[in-house]
């Protein structure tokens, strides 16, 4: 079944550890996010990329690193210049730029820094 | 610049009770507006959409219409069931691709 794949879904990681959350889809879509979800806050954009080996900074993307070498894969990086990095994090694709297509979400990956 | 604001929760319904979840939103021009629902440990999925004003978005039951007037995208359902207990996210469509959500209502029905 094509879809979006995140792992792990579950994530304990030490305060000053880098840790590296893996997104890949099979959906041959060209357009791959990030989102962080806070209770209370509804979901907020670290990184996006729109095309392979390129990627533009969200709105929250400090402490926070992503590459994308591959269409189907986009990891993110949450490094330990991130001051407060416990949460749940989404990966989404979407076929393009278009004004009217719709995100698809992966199942998401819930990291707790202990 | 752009952003979304949907009314704060929790909303507590009782089985077969009408729901409205408000959603207004400020926008340049007029993005395509989107409702998303999430399941308690999962992630987000495609509820309805609409691309152009006064365009009505539906599924299982669930309906919202793009008012540009009001800029306003308010969802709606008859009678809910329990099965609907979830999060509820209001979401506009940014000319890079990307979606800005609101901060999400959960709803619960109770049988």
């Amino acid at each position: 079944d094509g879809g979006i794949t995140q792992s792990p879904k579950y994530l304990f990681r030490k305060e000053g550890q880098n840790v590296t959350l893996s997104c890949e889809q099979n959906l041959n879509h060209d357009a791959m996010y990030w989102y962080r979800q806070d209770p209370g806050q509804g979901l907020r954009l670290i990184y996006y990329s729109q095309i392979v080996n390129d990627f533009q900074k969200g709105d929250i993307a400090e402490g926070y690193s992503v590459s994308r070498e591959k269409k189907e894969s986009f990891p993110l990086t949450v490094t330990s210049a991130q001051k407060n990095p416990t949460a749940f994090y989404l990966c989404a694709s979407s076929p393009g730029q278009g004004p009217t297509g719709e995100l698809f979400f992966g199942e998401g990956s819930r990291l707790t820094v202990l | 610049g752009n952003s979304v604001t949907q009314m704060e929760g929790p909303v507590t319904l009782s089985e077969e009770a009408f729901l409205t979840i408000n959603c207004t939103y400020t926008a340049t021009g007029y993005p395509s507006l989107f409702w998303y629902v999430q399941y308690p440990g999962e992630g987000l999925q495609l509820l309805l959409k609409a691309t152009k004003a006064d365009d009505k978005g539906s599924n299982k039951g669930f309906e919202a219409t793009y008012r540009k007037e009001t800029t306003s995208f308010h969802l709606e359902k008859g009678s809910v069931q329990v099965s609907d207990s979830a999060v509820y996210f209001c979401a506009l469509k940014r000319s890079q691709g990307n979606l800005i959500f609101g901060k999400g209502t959960k709803l619960s029905v109770k049988p």
